[in-house]
């Protein structure tokens, strides 16, 4: 298994334009999360989901929008990037019993 | 909101001493879960504890699930090399059926391990 995969890296925007962060699992997990990590921070919660068709907000979502179409993938869109969303995005999975998470490497993007 | 305080921010240590961190909640947690963040990679998951009261171990590591089930600690024995990185502590306050699962992160520890 490769686990949690995420795509790309790296991402250098300008402001106001829009991207989308891919993520991918091959677990079988109902459980998707997205989080951004900011310098010296912890990860803030940022969407999740419980499955194919169903997101919710988490704790930090504007700016940001998610769909759920499969059960593999959770891809995160960024509309219009502004400076503050500079940060380091990650994705992580959980099966349905159990707290652990895993992640995926990281995509680090730069707004300018 | 939740409230998780880890500590210490950071550590500078020899090579061979034992390191320790914990962290505290302002709220009961059911689980507690321990991270390793490698520079340029995502969080790894140490150790899952699910019971208060429960120490539990895998290799050098050894992390306990505070009685309260506010707080949770990480002991790194005989400290190498490899250990360098940032060590996160996460809390779930639902069941683990939980329909959503999330977690309250620490900030994070920073260790840095010198020879």
């Amino acid at each position: 298994n490769a686990g949690v995969t995420q795509t790309p890296k790296f991402r250098i925007l300008k402001i106001g334009q829009s991207m989308t962060l891919q993520c991918t699992q091959d677990m079988n997990h109902n459980y998707m999360y997205w989080y951004r990590q900011d310098p010296g921070m912890g990860l803030k919660l940022i969407y999740y989901s419980v499955g194919a068709g169903i997101t919710d907000k988490g704790e930090v979502p504007n700016g940001y929008n998610v769909s759920r179409s499969t059960t593999e993938d959770f891809p995160l869109r960024l509309e219009l990037a502004a400076p503050s969303q500079t940060s380091v995005y990650f994705c992580a999975s959980r099966p349905p019993v159990g707290g652990e998470q895993y992640f995926g490497p990281g995509t680090r993007l730069t707004v300018t | 909101g939740q409230q998780l305080n880890q500590s210490p921010q950071s550590m500078f240590i020899q090579e061979g001493e034992d390191v320790s961190m914990n962290c505290t909640s302002s709220s009961i947690f059911n689980t507690w879960l321990w991270y390793k963040q490698d520079p340029g990679e995502g969080p790894v998951l140490l150790i899952a504890l699910y019971k208060a009261g429960e120490l539990t171990s895998n290799g050098r590591l050894t992390a306990q699930f505070g009685i309260t089930r506010k707080d949770s600690f990480l002991n790194i024995s005989a400290s190498i090399p490899s250990d360098v990185g940032i060590y996160f502590c996460a809390g779930h306050n639902g069941t683990t059926t939980d329909s959503w699962g999330k977690l309250q992160f620490g900030a994070g520890t920073q260790v840095v391990v010198t020879p």
